[in-house]
């Protein structure tokens, strides 16, 4: 049981490029989301995907979309790095979006967009 | 809305004290509270939550926290600190009323530093 996998660990980018960021999780969970960690800043969410078909913006999703491939699968994309991209990313999913539920992890993506 | 507040940014602990970190909130219904807990260079994970019920709820690592509807608080404690609980510890609260969302607020981020 691999919980929450996220690749790539690392990325450097060129502004301008574009890249995909995966996230898969083996718990049969429904709802999944992307946040990004900045410095200060917390956890922002991006997009979050409450089942299978569905996907909603977060708080900050300008410049990215997602999309939920399957129900354990779920990824982010850039089609345009910019600098104000360079941040940490983490997926994250839950049983059912409930809101006593706790949310499960990966273990990040850590982008530079130079 | 629903908000949650961390009002420190870093708290140093010697080794073998008590620690607390610190979290208020603001909801309009009743409040979903958890703790996370992140180290260097590794996802989140979960410590502890409140749901419902005992106003002091242990959770994993020997971490505790104590909810506190009258200060709006939720404070996490450990009675005697480790080396190994250096580490980013977040707050989080879920909003229960209807028409709240379902998406976690999270604050800021306490940097926990624990001096041996």
């Amino acid at each position: 049981n691999a919980g929450v996998t996220q690749t790539p660990k690392f990325q450097v980018l060129k502004t301008g490029q574009s890249m995909t960021l995966q996230c898969a999780q083996d718990m049969n969970h429904n709802s999944m989301y992307w946040y990004r960690q900045d410095p200060g800043m917390g956890l922002r969410l991006i997009y979050y995907s409450a089942s299978e078909g569905t996907t909603d913006k977060g708080e900050v999703p300008n410049g990215y979309n997602v999309s939920r491939l399957n129900k354990r699968e779920f990824s982010l994309r850039l089609e345009s790095a910019a600098p104000s991209q360079t941040s940490v990313y983490f997926c994250a999913s839950s049983h059912s979006g409930g809101r006593e539920e706790t949310q499960y992890f990966g273990p990040g993506t850590r982008l530079l967009v130079l | 809305a629903q908000s949650v507040a961390q009002p420190e940014d870093q708290v140093n602990v010697a080794e073998g004290n008590p620690l607390t970190v610190k979290c208020t909130y603001s909801v309009s219904g009743n409040p979903y509270l958890f703790w996370y807990v992140q180290y260097p260079n590794r996802g989140l994970q979960f410590l502890l939550k409140y749901i419902t019920g005992d106003n002091l709820v242990k959770g994993s690592y020997g971490f505790e926290a104590e909810f506190n509807k009258s200060q709006t608080s939720f404070h996490l404690k450990k009675p005697s600190a480790l080396v190994s609980d250096s580490a980013l510890y977040f707050c989080a609260v879920r909003d229960s009323a209807s028409g709240g969302s379902y998406i976690p607020t999270f604050g800021r981020g306490t940097s926990l530093i624990v001096h041996p």
